[in-house]
């Protein structure tokens, strides 16, 4: 049963244009939704997040917006710049019932192209 | 301000043995997760610990345990460990029950297991 679910594996961008990741989650308890940027043999950084009660938030050139209606959450990086190369993955958190654990979608590895 | 310390960074251990893991979190933090990274089933959740009491188990066999120390330090042991244990070993930390809202969970560099 995967909660959360990122559909693309991988994603190519030009340099300078908007890199548009999304995912998709299942379970409405969810309250909180972080996105984290990965390197190999390194933990996930992270990036941004956004509360359940709002729809967008900002974060320099990372934006991310929630759709609860779709249950589905899209990170924006504009512009998109080749150091953004890596791994992105988004995670929910169902606090009420399940503490600090986060869910983790499979992840979409994004190349950014000069 | 130092981040999430994960040690050892790399780790064999053949078949049968058991493993200790250890994670420093973040000044102040206190509260640290565990979470399992392998190619087939992405980030899995492990367990996690708020003021030494444990507050949430993944779906782990029981060989995987941890525990957190008055200082918020934590350990993850694994015992009897089997080629399928070998993956990368995070620990999280987050400043209290309902996590940094600004900075999300702060995730150390990982150990890096493999069973042989």
């Amino acid at each position: 049963d995967q909660q959360v679910k990122q559909n693309s594996p991988s994603l190519s961008v030009q340099e300078g244009r908007i890199s548009i990741l999304n995912c998709d989650y299942t379970n409405s308890m969810f309250d909180y939704f972080l996105w984290y940027k990965k390197y190999p043999a390194e933990g996930p950084t992270f990036l941004i997040s956004i509360s359940s009660i709002k729809d967008k938030n900002e974060d320099g050139r990372f934006t991310v917006f929630l759709n609860k209606s779709a249950k589905h959450l899209s990170l924006h990086i504009v512009p998109s710049q080749p150091g953004d190369s890596a791994v992105y993955f988004c995670a929910a958190r169902d606090f009420y019932n399940q503490g600090g654990k986060l869910i983790f979608g499979q992840g979409t590895e994004l190349s950014v192209k000069p | 301000k130092a981040g999430v310390t994960q040690t050892p960074r790399y780790l064999i251990k053949t078949r049968g043995q058991q493993v200790t893991l250890s994670c420093s979190p973040i000044s102040g933090h206190r509260s640290v997760s565990w979470y399992q990274q392998t190619p087939g089933q992405g980030l899995q959740f492990l367990f996690e610990y708020f003021s030494e009491t444990q507050r949430n188990k993944g779906n782990f066999p029981g060989r995987f345990s941890g525990r957190q120390f008055s200082n918020s330090r934590s350990e993850m042991n694994v015992s009897t460990l089997e080629l399928g244990d070998s993956a990368l070993y995070l620990c999280a930390s987050s400043l209290d029950n309902f996590g940094q809202r600004r900075h999300g969970y702060t995730f150390g560099s990982g150990t890096r297991l493999t069973v042989v």
